[in-house]
C-alpha cells in the first residue's frame, strides 16, 4: 500500500544526545514536511523540502536539521541545541506537479520525550 | 494577529445536530484552505479542502469559504460520536510548488450521544 512511514512511533532522548526520526514515502510525492506538535497546539513547520538535494527551513527550525538524499525519505534529526524536544512529530507530503495545490498527507507520527 | 485563528473549544453539539466549526485567516492573498480531522493521540486525516468562494459538499460535510471576509468553515451534518475529534483548518502560504501549510490551533468538537 502507498503511504508515509514514519519510525519509530515512541522515542526517548537523553540529555545531549541527536536523535533521528525517519520519514519514508512511496507515494512519488516531490515535496516533504516535517511538523512538531505540541499538546493543545496546531502544527508548526520545522523544515521542507520540494526537490531532492534541497530544503528550506520553516518557521521553528533551529535545533533541528534534515537531509534529502533521496526522493523516498527527509529524515529529521533533532540535535542538543533543541532544549525543549518532548513533542509529537509528524511528517507530510504532496505532490507539486499538477498545477494545483495539492493537499498534503501525514504519517502516523513519532512521540519524542526526554529521559 | 495569528495568520489562522479557530476557537479552541471544545464545541458540544447533540448526536445527529449540525456542527459548524469557524476558522478566519489574515493574510487576503490565501487562496488553498484545508480542513483535517485529529483523534486524540494521532495524525491529522484530510477531510476537506477548498479554493474557491461558496461551497463544497463531501457527503455529511460542507466547507464554505468566504474571501471577502476572510473565513473558511466546515459543517458536518447529522453528527455522530464518531466525529469527536479536534478540526485544524490550514491554508497554503504560496503554492504547492513553494509554499507551506499554515494551521490554525484546531477546534475540539464533543458529540454528545
Amino acid at each position: 500500500d502507498g503511504g508515509i512511514t514514519q519510525s519509530p512511533k515512541y522515542l526517548f532522548r537523553k540529555e545531549g544526545q541527536n536523535v533521528t526520526l525517519s520519514c519514508e514515502q512511496n507515494l512519488n510525492h516531490d515535496a516533504m514536511y516535517w511538523y512538531r506538535q505540541d499538546p493543545g497546539q496546531g502544527l508548526r513547520l520545522i523544515y521542507y523540502s520540494q526537490i531532492v538535494n534541497d530544503f528550506q527551513k520553516g518557521d521553528i527550525a533551529e535545533g533541528y536539521s534534515v537531509s534529502r538524499e533521496k526522493k523516498e525519505s527527509f529524515p529529521l534529526t533533532v540535535t542538543s541545541a533543541q532544549k525543549n524536544p518532548t513533542a509529537f512529530y509528524l511528517c507530510a507530503s504532496t505532490t507539486t506537479r499538477t498545477g494545483i495545490d495539492q493537499p498534503q498527507h501525514f504519517g502516523d507520527g513519532t512521540r519524542l520525550s526526554i529521559l | 494577529q495569528k495568520e489562522v485563528e479557530q476557537n479552541s473549544g471544545p464545541l458540544s453539539v447533540p448526536e445527529g445536530a449540525i456542527a459548524s466549526l469557524n476558522c478566519t485567516y489574515s493574510d487576503r492573498g490565501s487562496q488553498s484552505f484545508f480542513w483535517y480531522r485529529q483523534y486524540s493521540g494521532k495524525s491529522p486525516e484530510l477531510i476537506m479542502f477548498i479554493y474557491s468562494n461558496g461551497d463544497k459538499e463531501d457527503g455529511r460535510f460542507t466547507a464554505q469559504l468566504n474571501k471577502a471576509s476572510q473565513y473558511v468553515s466546515l459543517l458536518i451534518r447529522d453528527s455522530q460520536p464518531s466525529d469527536s475529534a479536534t478540526y485544524l483548518c490550514a491554508l497554503l502560504r504560496g503554492s504547492s510548488n513553494t509554499g507551506k501549510l499554515i494551521f490554525g490551533q484546531g477546534t475540539t468538537l464533543q458529540v454528545k450521544p
